[in-house]
């Protein structure tokens, strides 16, 4: 079944340590790959996105995301996690022959501790 | 600024009543999506509309109901055939095949008392 997987519910990192979350995808064909992070309450802010190209993808306030095709894997990175960073953060991918819909992981909830 | 609004942030409904969550873009985006969130189940997809006057059913259309008579609304109907409404409805719009940019709104917390 084609579907996005994010193996970790959550994770708990102390401010200043490094972060990787985990995402993996099985589909037929390689889909477009997202990064979004939702604050309590609030919508979805995109971090980052891969198309084509380079495989380390940068995206804003800090994060990158490395995208392995032989692992189906598309894992967001962070060297030095903020205080502000603690959020849920959501993996998602669009496939063109699925109408360009956004499908979702579960999604992993990080908490940052002092 | 351009971006999504959805009204109101918080909606109570009490059993049996059907209720409409309002979605407005001013993006130009020609579809709009409607998404269920439940706590450990990321989001799903209820129903999209790709132009007006036209819309598909997603992943857990049961029980909901849209309308698309303009570009810039996509209003979401609970109806009280959904057994379970109490959850956060999240709205977007996008482009499809131009930077596959989604903006969401910030969303819809529906509780059923």
């Amino acid at each position: 079944a084609q579907s996005v997987t994010q193996p970790d519910i959550h994770i708990t990192v102390s401010e200043g340590a490094s972060l990787e979350l985990r995402c993996n995808y099985s589909y037929g064909a390689t889909p477009y790959l997202f990064w979004y992070v939702q604050s309590p309450g609030q919508g979805l802010q995109l971090l980052l996105k891969y198309f084509s190209g380079d495989t380390l993808v940068q995206g804003i306030k800090g994060f990158e995301a490395e995208f392995k095709r032989s692992q189906s894997s598309f894992n967001l990175r962070k060297p030095s996690v903020h205080w502000s960073d603690a959020a849920e953060y959501f993996c998602a991918v669009v496939l063109r022959s699925n109408d360009y819909k956004l499908s979702f992981g579960a999604g992993t909830t990080v908490t940052v501790r002092a | 600024d351009g971006g999504i609004t959805q009204s109101p942030k918080y909606l109570f409904r009490k059993e049996g009543q059907n209720v409409t969550l309002s979605c407005e873009q001013n993006l130009n985006h020609d579809a709009m999506y409607w998404y269920r969130q439940d706590p450990g189940q990321g989001l799903r997809l209820i129903y999209y509309s790709q132009i007006v006057n036209d819309f598909q059913k997603g992943d857990i259309a049961e029980g909901y109901s849209v309308s698309r008579e303009k570009k810039e609304s996509f209003p979401l109907t609970v109806t009280s055939a959904q057994k379970n409404p109490t959850a956060f409805y999240l709205c977007a719009s996008s482009n499809p095949g131009q930077n596959y940019g989604y903006t969401f709104g910030s969303g819809t917390r529906l509780t059923v008392v």
